[in-house]
């Protein structure tokens, strides 16, 4: 059975930092792995999808890269902003079975 | 283009009743999903409907049940309603089912229910 795990389930940093966030999953054969952002009372943002063939994928001030084999993924926040500051989730998806599996997600609180 | 729109958005009964929340996809979206969030718990996987059938169902009772209309819109319904069903429920719509599409699915702001 998949899990998905982040950590850490916390995280507080001055503005202007460099930081990541951690994913791991325990089975290697996924479809997809996606980056959400929520903010307080809001729903889901996807923030970067990587198919299981990419190494990477780049938005903006975010990178988020994934190795199957390890079953690890890190989401790279560039130049973090207040505005930042939110619960930050990842989810894999399994080829052909119809539903993500979440990890408990990292708080993130960037101090002006 | 709208996104995914979520009706009520916040709603409160008592243990005993039975409730029924909507869910309004992107355009052109025949896939959604539906998730319980509980600080305890986190996402919980409810279900996922795609053309009008049920694709794949989560570990929860049969209280919980849901349906998609010919538009795709969908609504899930509690019946005999508990404290532990206290949560925000959230929807999320994408063209393809889950695991068959590379396309990024995308929420609504979700209902959040308070049981009494």
């Amino acid at each position: 059975k998949q899990e998905v795990t982040q950590i850490p389930a916390a995280l507080s940093v001055p503005e202007g930092e460099n930081l990541v966030l951690n994913c791991s999953f325990t089975d290697s054969a996924i479809y997809n792995l996606q980056w959400f952002r929520q903010d307080p009372g809001k729903g889901l943002t996807s923030l970067l999808l990587i198919q299981s063939s990419q190494r990477e994928q780049t938005s903006g001030r975010l990178n988020a890269s994934l190795d199957k084999s390890s079953g690890r993924s890190t989401l790279y926040i560039a130049a973090s902003q207040p505005g930042d500051s939110a619960t930050y989730l990842c989810a894999v998806s399994e080829y052909n079975f119809n539903k993500f599996y979440f990890g408990s997600g990292t708080k993130l609180n960037v101090k002006p | 283009k709208a996104g995914v729109t979520q009706t009520p958005r916040y709603l409160i009964k008592t243990r005993g009743q039975q409730v029924t929340l909507s869910c309004s996809p992107i355009s052109g979206h025949r896939s959604v999903s539906w998730y319980q969030q509980t600080p305890g718990q986190g996402l919980q996987f409810l279900f996922e409907y795609f053309s009008e059938t049920q694709r794949n169902k989560g570990n929860f009772p049969g209280r919980f049940s849901g349906r998609q209309f010919s538009n795709s819109r969908s609504e899930m319904n509690v019946s005999t309603l508990e404290l532990g069903d206290s949560a925000l429920y959230l929807c999320a719509s994408s063209p393809q089912p889950t695991g068959q599409s590379n396309q990024p699915q995308h929420f609504g702001d979700g209902t959040r229910l308070s049981i009494l």
